[in-house]
């Protein structure tokens, strides 16, 4: 079985600060890994995902996140944040060997970013 | 090209009562799915799907039922609700490859 920890519920940061949200997962085989992003009262978006190759992987709106296999960690992080990147990360995991393409979603990390 | 959608958006329903969630993608993904999203506790599945005619229980599916006639639509069925199914329940698909999932609005249920 897989689980996700998403290490952190509540981020708060000050506008253009870094930041991080950090990720753990457990998985006894290889994995695909993701990052979601949930807006108030929406559905969640895909923010970035790492299949294979290259272990950092980047979104089209600055947020990046590094897959470490020896930490089974996937962090979040992004050099200098804006009010609008206020909403709830989850992290997910999914088998990449499987056959029912399920996702192990963690708990969230909601960021709330202060002028 | 309208994704995946669900109806209703909110819907009370008293304790005893049985609804419908529909769940309709328009990207011919084999692969659907249904969570409930309750606060400080993410995503949990209920049933997920990988093609027409095919179901299977996912982590918390007790007092739900689906059903997949067709590669379109994923119905929740909810009988007899209860208090604990006040919830937001978020409908997905995805097509085989990468696993990347696709996210309905949502349904809000408030079982009173």
């Amino acid at each position: 079985a897989q689980s996700v920890t998403q290490l952190d519920s509540q981020v708060p940061v000050f506008e253009e600060a870094p930041v991080e949200l950090r990720c753990n997962y457990s998985s006894s085989v290889s994995v695909y890994l993701f990052w979601y992003v949930q807006y108030p009262n929406q559905g969640l978006q895909l923010l970035l995902k790492y299949l294979s190759g290259s272990t950092l992987v980047e979104s089209i709106n600055g947020f990046e996140a590094e897959f470490n296999k020896s930490q089974t960690s996937f962090h979040l992080r992004k050099p200098s944040v804006h009010i609008s990147d206020t909403a709830e990360y989850f992290c997910a995991v999914s088998d990449n060997g499987g056959s029912n393409y399920k996702l192990t979603f963690g708990k969230g990390t909601l960021l709330t970013v202060n002028p | 090209n309208a994704g995946v959608t669900q109806t209703p958006k909110f819907r009370i329903l008293k304790i005893g009562q049985s609804m419908t969630l529909q769940c309709t993608q328009d990207m011919n993904h084999n692969y659907m799915y249904w969570y409930r999203q309750d606060p400080g506790m993410g995503l949990k599945l209920i049933y997920y799907s990988v093609g027409a005619g095919i179901t299977d229980k996912g982590e918390v599916p007790n007092g739900y039922n689906v059903s997949r006639s067709t590669t379109e639509d994923f119905p929740l069925r909810l009988e007899l609700a209860a208090p604990s199914q006040t919830s937001v329940y978020f409908c997905a698909s995805s097509s085989t490859g990468d696993n990347e999932q696709y996210f309905g609005p949502g349904t809000r249920l408030t079982v009173t």
